[in-house]
């Protein structure tokens, strides 16, 4: 596709349940993060990937937390046993260039808003 | 740490009005500078970037340029439309020259321009 393509649009969960965020980063792309906005706030960095290995982790905010990106292309987030403090707006952008050396900046998807009830 | 202070809004102009979004920001190292802007129900778009000081960004009639001095990336632009009503954010990614790697954003600015 032309963009990044983040799914579902919104996810409303009970408490305790688990969910699964997917996004479809632009064909190619090398560089994956996933960031968490919290209403009113700016977003908040999670995890990096670069093709399938993830990196950088250290933004997650707890165990229940686990991203993957198996094949360096699409890439879900997974929240185990919600909270409702994790409602908040995920966010996936990627990049063509890799972590280290690149001109080339973010591109964000339209991200999922997940409610926990 | 890394970190990006901006000026609390929501900020309301009238159309044509000067328009003034304050940025600073703490960093380890020479940080790259953003200004990103979401729309009502859109994601995240760049709006300009520097990446070494003195630089300036500019796109759209947005400037803004990279103060060391004031550790500043003001946001500004000469006479807003309607069309500009949105948040902006300001953030940095550490590393000299690169504009990749994890952002640290501000909290963001709601623009509201009424005709």
């Amino acid at each position: 596709g032309a963009g990044v393509s983040q799914s579902p649009r919104y996810k409303v969960a009970k408490r305790g349940q688990d969910v699964a965020l997917r996004c479809d980063p632009i064909s190619g792309h090398v560089s994956l993060f996933w960031y968490q906005q919290a209403l009113g706030q700016g977003p908040e960095f999670l995890t990096y990937f670069q093709n399938e290995a993830q990196l950088d982790k250290s933004g997650l905010p707890s165990d229940r937390f686990f991203a993957e990106r198996p094949e360096g292309s699409v890439s879900t987030l997974k929240i185990q046993r919600t909270q409702q403090e994790d409602s908040a707006v995920y966010l996936c952008a990627s990049s063509p260039g890799s972590y280290t050396h690149s001109n080339q900046p973010q591109h964000f998807g339209d991200g999922t808003r997940l409610s926990i009830l | 740490g890394n970190s990006v202070t901006q000026m609390e809004g929501p900020v309301t102009l009238s159309e044509e009005a000067f328009l003034t979004i304050n940025c600073t920001y703490t960093a380890t190292g020479y940080p790259s500078l953003f200004w990103y802007v979401q729309y009502p129900g859109e994601g995240l778009q760049l709006l300009l970037k520097a990446t070494k000081a003195d630089d300036k960004g500019s796109n759209k009639g947005f400037e803004a340029t990279y103060r060391k001095e004031t550790t500043s990336f003001h946001l500004e632009k000469g006479s807003v439309q309607v069309s500009d009503s949105a948040v902006y954010f300001c953030a940095l990614v550490k590393g000299r020259g690169s504009t990749l790697g994890r952002l640290y954003f501000g909290r963001g600015t709601q623009l509201t321009v009424w005709p």
